[in-house]
């Protein structure tokens, strides 16, 4: 077990080119979040999976977010034509569905600067 | 919607002294999960409560779930530098068993 894993820790992108960010789970683990979080605040719910299914994507999110996850393994966060305001860290989080709650296990982040 | 609460937003103890962070849901919840994050860090898992008035304790640190299932606080006793960072509290949504919302953290300092 060697945690979740992102890619890449810190991406620097002009206003308007697209970024495109990578997270491989615990791989033992089915389901799958991306989250966003700004400086001094908690993280912002974006979408999770299950398996290779989208089950949810917040309301928050543009059409410019999208999300896959592919064959159920690792995931993939493109940010279209982005702006200033998507400068955040964007956090990737897996774990194993249980009945009664499941602890989300955390990666290092990618953090994004839109210059 | 669905919001999670957390007072207070900061906290600043001498080494020693007890801390105590409190987190409220607009609704009841099935469970909550409290994390903490380090300065520069990612949220680590630290418990989960499940039961209406459950308390669990690590260590030096006290958690416990509200009878009405609607809040929850973390209590660590002679805080030492090492407890540094930020605390969350997080839990499902009403609608969504699986979709975790965090409430906004209490970040905690500790002066030597």
């Amino acid at each position: 077990d060697t945690g979740v894993s992102q890619n890449p820790r810190h991406k620097i992108t002009k206003r308007g080119q697209n970024v495109t960010f990578r997270c491989d789970p615990i791989s033992e683990h089915n389901r799958l979040y991306w989250y966003r979080q700004t400086l001094g605040q908690g993280p912002e719910f974006l979408t999770y999976f299950q398996n290779e299914a989208q089950l949810e994507k917040s309301r928050l999110l543009s059409d410019r977010f999208s999300a896959e996850r592919p064959k159920g393994s690792f995931s993939t966060l493109e940010i279209q034509r982005t702006e200033q305001g998507d400068s955040a860290m964007y956090l990737c989080a897996s774990s194993f569905r249980t009945g009664e709650g499941s602890p989300l296990h955390f990666g290092n982040g990618t953090r994004l600067t839109v210059t | 919607g669905q919001q999670v609460m957390q007072i207070p937003q900061y906290q600043h103890v001498q080494e020693g002294e007890d801390f105590t962070t409190y987190c409220n849901s607009s609704t009841t919840l099935s469970n909550i999960q409290w994390y903490k994050q380090r300065p520069g860090g990612h949220p680590v898992f630290l418990i989960q409560l499940v039961k209406s008035g459950e308390v669990k304790k690590q260590k030096r640190l006290t958690f416990q779930f509200g009878e009405a299932k609607k809040n929850s606080s973390l209590h660590i006793t002679a805080t030492q530098t090492t407890d540094v960072g930020t605390y969350f509290c997080a839990g499902p949504t009403k609608t969504s068993y699986d979709k975790v919302i965090f409430g906004p953290g209490t970040s905690l300092s500790v002066i030597p």
